[in-house]
């Protein structure tokens, strides 16, 4: 069993639209989540925590459901560059749990 | 970004050989560690290191060998590898091993083993 499940995609979707990941976690003692970026053949960057009342960055929201135990990632008015790997992370104590990620390419 | 750096990039090894993987992190944290992510897989945490003392160690086979001589440095020692250890290492550090703060990875080594 994955202790976090992601679906894989790939997500295509052209430049400004919409896009939203879901992210569900098995370890209901995780105590903070991630999401992070990663590019081909290159490192995992963190794009944004997690918290419990949601959180914003500019174009991107992350949500966070405790009693569901689900994260999500929204993605507003896309761009080229966003076009990546994005990585959904739980966290208890020294234990990062990834998930396999999702793929998102987006079209001109 | 230049927070976590690890050398080489590319490492190409065969069997009998044995080498070592570098990490140095310039923020200040406390905690660091090694993973290894394969294609198609989730990463997968090798070694943890909290303040130079290692709190976890992932039932990783001893042909891997890490060494923590202070908080800002971590090494990884390879001998005799298997064809399946071919991946990317990466190392992490974070604020402390307990607190609830993210991950910085490094570039990460591609190893390719044959």
């Amino acid at each position: 069993r994955k202790e976090v499940e992601q679906d894989p995609g790939p997500f295509n979707v052209p430049e400004g639209a919409t896009v939203a990941f879901n992210c569900t976690y098995s370890n209901s003692a995780s105590q903070s989540f991630f999401w992070y970026r990663q590019d081909c053949r290159k490192e995992p960057k963190l794009l944004m925590s997690v918290y419990s009342s949601g959180n914003e960055d500019g174009r991107f929201t992350a949500q966070l459901n405790r009693a569901s135990q689900y994260i999500s990632l929204l993605i507003r008015d896309s761009k080229l560059s966003d076009s990546a790997t994005y990585l959904c992370v739980a966290r208890e104590g020294n234990q990062f749990y990834f998930g396999t990620g999702t793929s998102l390419t987006v079209i001109p | 970004e230049t927070g976590v750096t690890q050398t080489p990039r590319h490492l190409v090894m065969g069997m009998t050989n044995k080498k070592s993987l570098k990490c140095e992190q310039h923020l200040g944290h406390n905690a660091m560690y090694w993973y290894k992510q394969s294609a198609k897989k989730p990463l997968e945490l090798m070694f943890v290191y909290n303040f130079k003392e290692q709190t976890e160690n992932n039932s990783v086979p001893s042909r891997f060998s890490p060494e923590c001589p202070n908080s800002s440095h971590l090494f990884l020692h390879l001998h005799t590898l298997q064809p399946e250890d071919s991946a990317l290492y990466l190392c992490a550090s974070s604020i402390t091993a307990t607190e609830n703060s993210p991950l910085h990875f490094g570039n990460g080594t591609r190893l390719t083993v044959t």
